[in-house]
């Protein structure tokens, strides 16, 4: 069982919706990433998080600390949002290094 | 400021050579990670580097070593490249002295192919 689990693997959605991805990991962490990749390949990190809620643009993140459980939400849903949307850990004793989940492939269509 | 960079982007290879896979670090970055991300999977750490040290590992063979220079930039090295090696490899940096609140900047990765 890997450390970090992410659900579902893949997401298609219409213009417009709200979209939900899950998070669950079995180690304690100080802090829990969510990332984006494009085709091409490059990450970029949209949110760092250690507890409660973050939220930039259509973009909201939380955490519960206590269940080991993370949520990323997309509201009003856009064509350009289609991508791998990526959870990762850092682990409490591992410092800096990162373990990450699967991926979710998101495809919005228009 | 320039971000993280990572060259080349894309490199092809045969079986048993050897590859040499650069990044620079963000600016003001002093930890350098490495990361392989085979396809449909998510990237898996390969080692770490700060004050020309690795400082971690994860399970990869020794035929991946790398190197941090003075001016905080990395090498990875992979010998006795095996197909399985194909992948995209990832660097990542970071400033140790912020610890875990330290975000991780990514580069675009090198796409490795092995033939």
């Amino acid at each position: 069982k890997n450390e970090v689990e992410q659900s579902p693997q893949n997401l298609t959605a219409q213009e417009g919706e709200f979209i939900t991805i899950n998070c669950s990991y079995s180690v304690g962490i100080s802090a829990l990433h969510w990332l984006q990749q494009h085709p091409g390949g490059g990450i970029v990190s949209l949110f760092m998080l250690s507890s409660g809620k973050k939220k930039h643009g259509r973009l909201i993140a939380t955490i519960n600390i206590q269940e080991k459980h993370s949520s990323l939400h997309i509201t009003a849903s856009h064509p350009r949002d289609s991508a791998v949307y990526i959870c990762a850990v850092r682990s409490e004793t591992s410092g800096s290094r990162l373990t990450f989940g699967e991926g979710t492939q998101l495809t919005v269509n228009p | 400021d320039a971000g993280v960079t990572q060259s080349p982007t894309h490199l092809i290879k045969t079986r048993g050579q050897q590859v040499t896979l650069r990044c620079s670090p963000k600016s003001g970055h002093d930890t350098v990670s490495w990361y392989q991300q085979a396809l449909g999977q998510g990237p898996q750490f390969i080692f770490q580097y700060y004050e020309e040290e690795e400082r971690q590992r994860g399970n990869f063979p020794d035929r991946f070593s790398g190197h941090q220079f003075p001016n905080y930039s990395s090498e990875l090295n992979v010998n006795a490249l095996l197909l399985g090696d194909s992948a995209l490899y990832l660097c990542a940096s970071s400033l140790v002295s912020r610890g875990w609140l330290g975000e991780a900047f990514f580069g675009q990765g090198t796409r490795l192919t092995v033939v």
